[in-house]
């Protein structure tokens, strides 16, 4: 199976600041990744597909780049609203798999 | 609105069974493959398996972990999925969510506890 390792496990922000997410793959999964937002008590919601197609609705803040094993999301200036777990998932090669999340916290 | 709906969870002892049901709503549920996930409480995701669509022969593909003992199907005429579940371990207890998408999941439902214990 293809591990997804996140980092870091925990990011502790203000708003406004800017957060970088990265998410490593254990062997190339192409561009086909996925970045979620989860709420607690929600299900995920996807922001991010292909490694960087915005989902329709997503505000553009949220952006994701990179390919074959390592990829980063990144939100530009962070929003109250955004204060979440965020998890990244490969979906090249059965089983998909996902990354152990990573939670954005107010500092 | 486009949404999924899973029903079907509860309490169940271990060695028993449990079907899940998911309703779709909004969409064309026979175009779109159906996957279901779970998440342990204050885990993280684990893919399940799928189930794709009539033109792909209703095919699926389980995890590891859930191969042998559970099984996705689905019935397009009331635009529904469904996971069955047996020989469930105590390991099984989670929320439950059926997700639509190819590879990214744009739509989930709100999820299903399943809680195995005796």
């Amino acid at each position: 199976d293809i591990q997804m390792t996140q980092s870091p496990s925990t990011l502790s922000t203000s708003v406004g600041g800017r957060v970088t997410i990265t998410c490593r793959a254990s062997q190339s999964i192409n561009r086909w990744l996925a970045w979620y937002q989860q709420k607690p008590g929600k299900a995920p919601n996807l922001l991010i597909y292909k490694a960087s197609s915005l989902q329709s609705g997503v505000p553009s803040r949220f952006s994701g780049s990179g390919s074959g094993t390592e990829f980063t999301l990144t939100i530009s200036s962070l929003q109250p609203d955004d204060f979440a777990t965020y998890y990244c998932q490969q979906y090249d090669t059965y089983p998909y798999t996902f990354g152990q999340g990573t939670t954005v916290e107010i500092k | 609105e486009v949404s999924l709906l899973e029903s079907g969870g509860g309490l169940v002892q271990p060695g028993g069974s449990l079907k899940l049901s998911c309703v779709a709503s909004e969409f064309s549920f026979s175009d779109s493959p159906i996957h279901w996930a779970r998440q342990a409480s204050g885990k993280g995701l684990e893919w399940l398996g799928h189930i794709r669509t009539k033109v792909n022969d209703y095919a699926t593909r389980y995890a590891a972990s859930v191969s042998g003992r559970f099984t996705i199907s689905r019935d397009d005429s009331k635009n529904t999925a469904y996971l069955q579940m047996n020989r469930l371990k105590t390991e099984d207890t989670a929320m439950y969510y059926c997700l639509r998408g190819s590879g990214a999941f744009d739509i989930w439902g709100q999820g299903a506890m399943v809680i195995v214990s005796s």
